[in-house]
């Protein structure tokens, strides 16, 4: 019963590129919540979503920032133009649904030179 | 808004001694609350959780205490061992939205 499953788990992007982080839930979790932390902090909420459908977005910033959830295939977290202050780890949970525990994935480090 | 936040950043513990960690809290419509386990280089790890509807959870060499009246959580680990090395987060929800995250505490075990 594999876990939640990102990729990569590292990533390596020059300013102005785009990058997308992928996140697989655990089977049969429809909660998907993604994770920005910084070196040495807690986590930051970004985005909640259900399949095909955004729950909050209240962490996420107004531009460039942008995830999805497709019916099929993974959760998209999705960068553009990034900078080098959007280095960090980005960590995505699942969930069965409400109450429970969420589960994590082993995180994308990005890294913008 | 709501908000997180822990009274410890770091805790030193001789291997063998108990470990008491802390989590303070300021919403009050909070449900579900929860310890997760983070080691470098790694994604947080559920430890154990409680619900607004207890006051006392215990696992294997764990023990999460829940305050509602002074809003306060702690998580408490029997025998600390050099495996326990690491931050941890507390974690608290509310129906219909995201786990939110105190700003951690590290752990250190001194053999």
């Amino acid at each position: 019963n594999a876990g939640v499953m990102q990729n990569p788990r590292h990533l390596v992007r020059r300013r102005g590129q785009e990058a997308r982080l992928r996140c697989s839930p655990m089977k049969g979790h429809s909660h998907v919540y993604w994770y920005r932390q910084l070196p040495e902090e807690g986590l930051k909420f970004m985005v909640y979503l259900q399949k095909e459908n955004i729950i909050d977005e209240s962490g996420m910033p107004k531009e460039r920032f942008s995830a999805e959830f497709p019916k099929e295939g993974p959760s998209i977290l999705r960068i553009q133009q990034v900078v080098r202050g959007d280095s960090a780890a980005y960590f995505c949970a699942s969930r069965l649904r409400e109450g429970t525990e969420a589960f994590f994935g082993q995180g994308t480090r990005l890294t913008v030179v | 808004g709501e908000s997180v936040g822990l009274h410890l950043p770091t805790l030193s513990v001789q291997e063998g001694d108990n470990s008491i960690i802390n989590c303070a809290y300021s919403n009050s419509a909070s449900d579900y609350f929860i310890w997760y386990k983070q080691e470098s280089g790694k994604g947080p790890q559920f430890i154990i959780d409680i619900r607004s509807n207890m006051d006392k959870r215990q696992g294997q060499r764990v023990t999460v205490l829940l305050n509602k009246t002074v809003k306060h959580l702690s998580l408490q680990i029997a025998a600390t061992q050099p495996g326990d090395s690491a931050v941890y987060f507390c974690a608290l929800g509310a129906a219909g939205n995201k786990l939110t995250f105190g700003g951690g505490t590290r752990v250190l075990v001194k053999p």
